[in-house]
């Protein structure tokens, strides 16, 4: 079954330093790759997907993807955060194999926590 | 466009009973999934419609049901509610599944808690 691993549960990190958060998914068929995020008492909002082309991909909030087809990773990343960017982002994929539910499957969330 | 939107956006039920929520899709959106966001768990796939129909169901009791109307609207039925039932419901629509694969849009949640 596939399954997503997002390898941090919390990252604390300082006003306008980079970030990375990890993701890792399993699977040996194609896949649509996305990064999420949720604001407190909010639903999700998508930053980010990848779907086929360009292995890195360009989101809003100056979020950034890299699809590595050979480590199955999909890590998200920012040069310079905001205190802002303090939410949960969670890691998605959505199973293109035949059979599959199509559902999309969610790593269980990295809290980001912008300190300033 | 007006996004998704669910009713109520909090809850608090005694175990034992059942509680309806409501989901609707924006607007021109046929397709209707929900999920279950709970600490423990994380977020997880209930079920999904399209035009009226329950295309994919996830791995839930037969406690969780759901339907979908005419006009798109959904809503999830929870009967005999356990304590561990207690958790954010996401609904998220689409134009069709095959476009949910590459986009869904998400509503704020309805906060389930159960006493």
């Amino acid at each position: 079954a596939q399954s997503v691993t997002q390898l941090d549960s919390q990252v604390p990190v300082f006003e306008e330093a980079p970030v990375e958060l990890r993701c890792n998914y399993s699977s040996s068929v194609s896949v649509y790759l996305f990064w999420y995020v949720q604001y407190p008492n909010q639903g999700l909002q998508l930053l980010l997907k990848y779907l086929s082309g360009s292995t890195l991909v360009k989101g809003i909030n100056g979020f950034e993807a890299e699809f590595n087809k050979s480590q199955t990773s999909f890590h998200l990343r920012k040069p310079s955060v905001h205190i802002s960017d303090t939410a949960e982002y969670f890691c998605a994929v959505s199973d293109l194999s035949r059979g599959s539910q199509g559902n999309l499957i969610f790593g269980k969330g990295t809290k980001l926590s912008v300190k300033p | 466009k007006a996004g998704v939107t669910q009713t109520p956006r909090y809850l608090i039920k005694t175990r034992g009973q059942q509680v309806t929520l409501s989901c609707s899709p924006i607007s021109g959106h046929r397709s209707v999934s929900w999920y279950q966001q709970t600490p423990g768990q994380g977020l997880q796939f209930l079920f999904e419609y399209f035009s009226e129909t329950q295309r994919n169901k996830g791995n839930f009791p037969g406690r969780f049901s759901g339907r979908q109307f005419s006009n798109s609207r959904s809503e999830m039925n929870v009967s005999t509610l356990e304590l561990g039932d207690s958790a954010l419901y996401l609904c998220a629509s689409s134009l069709t599944p095959e476009t949910g694969r590459v986009e869904q849009y998400f509503g704020p949640g309805t906060r389930l808690t159960v006493t």
